[in-house]
């Protein structure tokens, strides 16, 4: 398996632009995580789905903020408008319900710049 | 909710020596307490974990203590190397919940 795989690795873009992660988990996995990292906050959880639904969006920061989760292959993290303090590095993570550890792998990141 | 408190935040140590890294945790129901490492522009990945039946876990030159009387827990790398270096997360998973609560991260440098 090719783990799980985000693109784009960077995304440069201008304030008031519309930005979107894309996130491929890990195939069997029954749950997906959006985290955003910086260094003020460390890992914090945006959004989990399970079975493709969205279970606890509470720590989506704002409205300007949206995931999906169309497909048990695909989720995807939009930022609309974007603005300079969502620069970060966004993971997207894959686990399945029942493995020993969880199986709780991490993709290599989006590191987003708004400038 | 869960919150998980790590230290220290930086931690330097001689190659050879040994490095303990703490963290505590605020809900009595956690029950899955993994630590991940993470290079310099990697992704975090996991190197060892524990459950909350297990007071000890070794793996090679690492080791995870659980004291769930005090909620705490403990990274623990021997015999250090420069390789080493790098930040580690610790992490708390609540009962039946599926998120991991994650510490605030120690940047570790071994020095040659």
């Amino acid at each position: 398996d090719a783990g799980v795989i985000q693109s784009p690795r960077h995304e440069v873009t201008e304030m008031g632009q519309e930005v979107t992660l894309r996130c491929k988990p890990i195939s069997g996995h029954d749950y997906l995580f959006w985290y955003r990292q910086t260094m003020m906050r460390g890992l914090e959880l945006l959004i989990y789905f399970n079975n493709n639904v969205p279970i606890d969006d509470s720590g989506m920061p704002e409205d300007r903020f949206s995931a999906k989760m169309p497909n048990a292959s695909f989720s995807t993290l939009k930022i609309q408008p974007s603005e300079p303090r969502d620069s970060a590095v966004y993971f997207c993570a894959s686990s399945l319900r029942g493995a020993y550890n969880y199986g709780y792998t991490f993709g290599s990141g989006t590191r987003l710049t708004v400038v | 909710g869960e919150n998980v408190e790590q230290h220290p935040s930086t931690l330097s140590v001689q190659e050879g020596d040994s490095a303990v890294i703490k963290c505590t945790y605020s809900d009595s129901a956690s029950n899955y307490f993994p630590w991940y490492k993470q290079e310099l522009g990697k992704r975090p990945q996991l190197i060892i974990d524990i459950r909350s039946n297990v007071g000890e876990k070794k793996d090679q030159r690492i080791a995870v203590t659980l004291n769930k009387t005090a909620k705490h827990f403990s990274l623990h790398i021997t015999e250090t190397q420069p390789e080493d270096s790098a930040v580690y997360f610790c992490a708390a998973k609540r009962g039946s919940a599926r998120q991991l609560t994650f510490g605030s991260g120690t940047q570790l440098t071994v020095l040659p």
